[in-house]
Order: C-alpha cells, then structure tokens, then sequence
C-alpha cells in the first residue's frame, strides 16, 4: 500500500462544476504539498499546508491531520484547469517528500 | 535566465552508454532533487543534496551517480544506462527543507534507453 493514496485516479468535469479530489496518507506528517502538472510536463506547487484551509483564487486545499486526509477543490472548472493534480506529503522523519500517483483531470468545454 | 533549468530536454541514448543529465538553478537554493516519473508511479526521488558536496540517497538510487561541487548545479548520472532507466527526470530545488519550503521544479529531462 503506497503511504499517499489519491482519489479518483481520472477525473472528467464539464466546464462550470465543482470538483474535489482526495489525499489520504498512511504516516505523520510535517506539510503536505498539492502539485499541478500541465499537459506539457511543468509542475507546480499549488498549495504547501500544515493545518486547516488555503484559497487561492478558484482553488481550496483543505486538511484534517487527525484524519490524515486532504483535499483539493477547484470552483467554476475551466478548461485550462486539465492537468493531473499530485499530493505529496512530508514526513515529519525527514525533509523528503513522498507522492501520490497523480489524478487526471479534464474539464470539457 | 532566471529559475531552475535542465539540459538536455530529450535524449535518445544506446543500453551501456553513460549519460549525464544536467540541472542548473539561479536561486542559491540550498537544497536540490532528482526524480523520476513512471506511469504507475508517483514521482520517486532518486537522489538529494542538502548543500554543496553534500548528498544522500533517495528511494531509488541504483545505477545513478550525483556531485554537488556548485551550490547552483546538480548533475545526475547514469553510469550504464538501462532500458528500465527510460523515464522522465525531474530536478527540483527549495531553499530549505522539501517539506516545509515549496519546491520548484525544473521543466524535466525525457529519455529513452534502447
């Protein structure tokens, strides 16, 4: 069993809904990071949170440490918002990082 | 230009062969990553530096070789490339620790072993 569990692994959306996409992770934690990876191969850090909630424009990232669970939520999906979504965790035993497989999502016009 | 960049984007290379993937970051960031990507896996990290001369191993660190002489370069190198090498390489860097710092990652390296 991987120590970081995404789900769904694919993800298909119209254009307008509200999606959310799930992390769950086996071991303690010092940060947990979601990543953005466009279809072109970039990635980028969306979010790095230890507690509660953060918001940045039509993105939510959520996590409850006792249940040891995050999520991401995307508001009004666009399009432009296709791209495969990775949660990866730090263990509070070292600076690595750990990664979920990734969760596909493609918004339809 | 400013930021993290890799070299080559793609190469093409023959089982044996030795290959060095270059990694280049403009931030005097302390820390700096090497990750491969897999279909069926999430990013794996193959090796880490802390400083400059300053390495340890990642998850996955067999068959490849890292230096940190420089604080800004990284380079990764396979010493006898293999077919179960192909895969997407990603660099990273973060200004302290991975996890509490956000790492930003260079745009990746595609090879291809035949």
């Amino acid at each position: 069993k991987n120590e970081v569990e995404q789900s769904p692994q694919n993800l298909t959306a119209q254009e307008g809904e509200f999606i959310t996409i799930n992390c769950s992770y086996s071991v303690g934690i010092s940060a947990l990071h979601w990543l953005q990876q466009h279809p072109g191969g970039g990635i980028v850090s969306l979010f790095m949170l230890s507690s509660g909630k953060k918001k940045h424009g039509r993105l939510i990232a959520t996590i409850n440490i006792q249940e040891k669970h995050s999520s991401l939520h995307i508001t009004a999906s666009h399009p432009r918002d296709s791209a495969v979504y990775i949660c990866a965790v730090e263990e509070t035993s070292g600076s690595r990082l750990t990664f979920g497989e990734g969760t596909q999502l493609t918004v339809n016009p | 230009d400013a930021g993290i960049t890799q070299s080559p984007r793609y190469k093409i290379t023959e089982t044996g062969r030795q290959v060095t993937l270059m990694c280049h970051q403009t931030w005097s960031h302390s820390y700096m990553f090497w990750y491969r990507q897999d279909l069926g896996h999430g990013l794996r990290l193959i090796y880490y530096s802390a400083a400059a001369d300053i390495t340890d191993k990642g998850e996955v660190p067999d068959g490849y070789v890292v230096s940190r002489s420089k604080t800004e370069n990284f380079p990764l190198t396979l010493e006898s490339a293999t077919r179960s090498q192909t895969s997407v390489y990603f660099c990273a860097s973060s200004e302290w620790g991975g996890g509490v710092n956000e790492q930003y990652f260079g745009p990746g390296t595609r090879l291809t072993v035949t």
